[in-house]
């Protein structure tokens, strides 16, 4: 496609439900991205790919976040048990490669509302 | 961690020139300096990237001393539609090549 693009673009759910964000990078690239974004805030880092490894899950905020990648290209980032804090803008972004040279480009987010 | 600081806000008028600082004491040797540009409800977008001295493209300058401790963005003669959030961003050499954005910093063109 010709840009990252992200579904839903609005999620709302109950409390203690799971949920799942999917994002589509731009064909190509091998990078993807999640970010996190409370009303407000900056961009919180949550987890990056290399293809369809994820080598650092630190930056997950616990274990109910998880995210998969499948061909090198889909993204899913699963929300398990939610709650209200979990309520924010998840970003997804790709780049040609995980460099740091490597511009990254943005999808347009999932609003999550957690009730 | 390495660490990013911006100042959280800065306000300005029309037609001057905005310049924000960007502090990243523990840059790695090969990292680069990325600057973004976020509206609200949207995603954030590329501005411009540099290494080291100085680098200009249509949008902006980037400004970036010898110790590459720092970085400032220069915005010339800014207009309301340059209202938006500022972020820095640089590799993280003690996080096994993680990328960390700034906090950002709030910029508010005044008529």
């Amino acid at each position: 496609g010709a840009g990252v693009s992200q579904s839903p673009s609005n999620k709302v759910t109950e409390k203690g439900k799971d949920v799942e964000l999917r994002c589509d990078p731009i064909s190509g690239h091998t990078a993807l991205y999640w970010y996190r974004q409370s009303l407000g805030q900056g961009l919180e880092f949550l987890i990056y790919f290399q293809g369809n490894s994820a080598p650092d899950k630190s930056g997950l905020p616990s274990d109910r976040f998880s995210a998969e990648r499948t061909g090198g290209s889909v993204s899913t980032l699963t929300i398990q048990r939610t709650q209200q804090e979990d309520s924010a803008v998840y970003l997804c972004a790709s780049s040609l490669a995980y460099l740091s040279t490597d511009t990254q480009y943005f999808g347009p987010g999932t609003r999550l509302t957690v009730l | 961690l390495a660490k990013t600081t911006q100042p959280i806000s800065m306000d300005s008028y029309e037609g001057q020139e905005v310049n924000i600082t960007c502090s990243h004491n523990n840059i790695a040797t090969n990292d680069y300096i990325t600057w973004y540009q976020q509206f609200p409800s949207q995603g954030p977008r590329f501005i411009i990237q540099g290494y080291k001295t100085k680098v200009t493209n249509e949008v902006a300058s980037l400004f970036i001393p010898a110790d590459r401790k720092s970085s400032t963005l220069s915005l010339p003669r800014v207009s309301l539609s340059d209202t938006a959030v500022y972020y820095c961003l640089v590799g993280d050499m003690d996080s096994s090549y993680k990328l960390i954005f700034g906090s950002g910093t709030r910029l508010l063109v005044r008529p």
